[in-house]
């Protein structure tokens, strides 16, 4: 079965500053996507960046990259250059072939971004 | 272009009473899907239709729990009788799917409708 496991509850970071987010998964497929996703205080669920297992290059969004490593099942979103307005909950997802298309999602990690 | 739209955005209701969530995909997504957030639980899947069909319903609750889909473009979630402890967001999201993607499409989520049964 899959499974998604953040284990920061929340993370706090400066201004300007980097931080990584941890995520692990469990799969046995070979074949699975990773996202994450950044919930604000307002409550939407916003996509931010997507890693397919087979992907050779690690995935980059503007200031979002993903430190996969697949041997090690972890997918770690790092924020760089971060802002106020990334002050959010930031969820990892996984969608394998064994689940089709529905997306399973990690309990999310709270992002506290400081002056 | 427009994204998914759920209605409403809030809604309070008494204990026993009859819910409705409403919810439109984005155009020309095949996949529709029902999660549900409360902070026991984090995000939970419901339900997902393929192509107006339920695929999978495990998620679902009870029987008190129903969806639908009659159409490409509208999807309902009914509570009946709510209960307090039905009392979370729920957000409809939709998704496309196109040979050689892979597990790629993410998912475009509505705002959601934060529901409150007293």
């Amino acid at each position: 079965a899959q499974k998604i496991t953040q284990t920061q509850p929340g993370m706090f970071v400066q201004e300007k500053e980097a931080v990584t987010l941890d995520c692990t998964y469990d799969t046995s497929d070979q074949s699975y996507g990773l996202f994450w996703y950044k919930q604000p205080s307002s409550g939407e669920m916003i996509f931010l960046i997507y890693q397919g297992s087979y992907d050779e290059q690690n995935a980059t969004e503007g200031r979002y990259s993903l430190n996969f490593q697949k041997a090690r099942k972890s997918a770690n979103l790092v924020i760089s250059a971060s802002q106020l307005g990334d002050s959010a909950m930031y969820f990892c997802a996984m969608r394998d072939h064994t689940g089709f298309q529905k997306l399973v999602f990690g309990t999310g990690t709270r992002l506290l971004v400081s002056p | 272009d427009a994204g998914v739209i759920q209605s409403p955005r809030h809604e309070v209701t008494e204990m026993g009473q009859e819910v409705t969530l409403r919810c439109k995909p984005i155009s020309g997504h095949d996949y529709l899907f029902w999660y549900r957030q409360t902070m026991m639980r984090g995000l939970e899947l419901l339900i997902y239709f393929n192509n107006n069909v339920p695929i999978d319903d495990s998620g679902m609750p009870e029987d008190r729990f129903s969806a639908k889909m009659p159409n490409a473009s509208f999807s309902t979630l009914k509570i009946q009788p709510s209960e307090p402890r039905d009392s979370a967001v729920y957000f409809c999201a939709s998704s496309s799917y196109r040979p050689g993607q892979g597990a790629g499409s993410p998912l475009h989520f509505g705002n959601g409708t934060r529901l409150t049964v007293t």
